[in-house]
Order: structure tokens, then C-alpha cells, then sequence
């Protein structure tokens, strides 16, 4: 079953604006993690948050994490066009297994 | 570092053929291995998780005697689709954890059975 529940679906904005991505899911987490997928290649791992952070950058990434909303978000500043891709949330859940329980995605398209 | 590859990256087989898929980290020494399937514009489906020298895990509703694991070493789990028909044509992703939280994925393998 899938945990995550990404908003929008689908976000296309213009080369140089900022892109807001959210994730909501459903039950207590370990970490919460997102991902980006290029077309019909595998997944790149982008940044890692764990459930006792509220925020994280990587470069121009900014993710939150609002625990007890049970939501994140995922900012990528200043987008390229290289960034369009499909994005993904995933989450750890507390027990004892590392599964990755992944959102539908988001799809980003970035117009040059 | 930390990079896991997948074998072959796309495959044609005829309804009724067995395919095996390999999953291997180059770098690094996986115990736990991750296998999933994606369809066209849809998310990853966690299928199993794959323990090296033992029984894979399965979720549920993925049949064990179709799809088998195996976990034959710490650099290298194995997907085989046996009987494929073209319900199973699709996108299979393998994942491994290296020493951290981070699980690193492969390039995928794009399955179609014709």
C-alpha cells in the first residue's frame, strides 16, 4: 500500500522560479526521504530527513518536515531544466524493517 | 561510491518464457536487497525484500513461485520471472542499502512479453 500521498501531481514552471512539492502520509515514521526519477530510469536519492528533524538543505534543496502534520515539503530553488523529472516522497516506518513506502509522484516539468 | 546495477536494462521474451534479472553492488556489500515493479506514469510497488542466505520476503499479493529471489551473496540478488505472460511486462527496479539509511537503486529493467 502506498503511504505517501504527493501534491500537486503534476507542477510545471518557468526556468529560475522556485518548485513546491508536498507529501503527506499516514503513519508514525522513521525517515522520510525523496527521490527523483528521470524517464524511464531509476531512482536518484535526494535527501534524507529523519522524523526527529524538521528541516534539511542539500545545495538547492530544502525539505521540511512537520511531524505532527504528518507532511513534508520539498523546495528546489532557482529550477533548471535539467530538474524536470518525476518526484517521489518515501517513507521508513518505526518497525523494524527498512521498507521504502513510496507517494505516486509528482511530475515537474521545467520550461527553459 | 555506492552504485547498484542492474542486468539486462531491457528485455523481449515470448508469453510462457522464464527471465532472470540481476541486481548487483559494485561498491559496496548489501545484506538487504529491495525488489520493485513500476507501470507506466505509476509509482514503485514494493514486490520483496531480498536477505542474503535466506528466504526473500514477500508483500502481499506477489506470488513467491512467479517471481523468485534469490540472494545468493552479498553483492548480488537475482529476479526470476518465471511463465511470464504480458500482465508482468513492466518496469522492475532493484535497491540496495549500503551502511546508512540511504537505500541506492539501480537503472531499472524494462520487461515486455509479447
Amino acid at each position: 500500500s502506498q503511504q505517501g500521498e504527493e501534491d500537486p501531481q503534476a507542477l510545471s514552471i518557468q526556468e529560475g522560479e522556485n518548485a513546491t512539492m508536498n507529501c503527506s502520509y499516514k503513519t508514525s515514521i522513521n525517515n522520510l526521504q525523496w527521490y527523483r526519477q528521470n524517464s524511464g530510469r531509476g531512482l536518484v536519492h535526494l535527501i534524507l530527513i529523519r522524523s526527529n528533524e524538521r528541516e534539511k538543505h542539500s545545495g538547492r534543496l530544502r525539505v521540511t518536515l512537520d511531524t505532527s502534520k504528518k507532511s513534508s515539503s520539498l523546495l528546489i530553488t532557482a529550477s533548471r531544466a535539467a530538474d524536470t523529472a518525476s518526484y517521489f516522497c518515501a517513507t521508513v516506518g518505526t518497525g523494524a524493517n527498512s521498507k521504502l513506502t513510496f507517494g505516486k509522484g509528482i511530475t515537474l516539468s521545467v520550461r527553459p | 561510491g555506492a552504485v547498484v546495477s542492474q542486468h539486462p536494462s531491457w528485455v523481449i521474451c515470448k508469453s510462457g518464457t522464464s527471465v532472470k534479472i540481476e541486481c548487483r553492488s559494485l561498491d559496496f556489500q548489501a545484506t538487504t536487497m529491495f525488489w520493485y515493479r513500476q507501470f507506466p506514469k505509476q509509482s514503485l510497488m514494493l514486490m520483496a525484500t531480498s536477505n542474503e542466505g535466506s528466504k526473500a520476503t514477500y508483500e502481499q499479493g506477489v506470488e513467491k513461485d512467479k517471481f523468485l529471489i534469490n540472494h545468493a551473496s552479498l553483492t548480488l540478488s537475482t529476479l526470476t520471472v518465471t511463465s511470464a505472460h504480458p500482465e508482468d511486462s513492466s518496469f522492475y527496479i532493484c535497491s540496495a542499502y549500503s551502511d546508512t539509511d540511504t537505500q541506492y537503486f539501480g537503472p531499472g529493467t524494462r520487461l515486455t512479453v509479447l
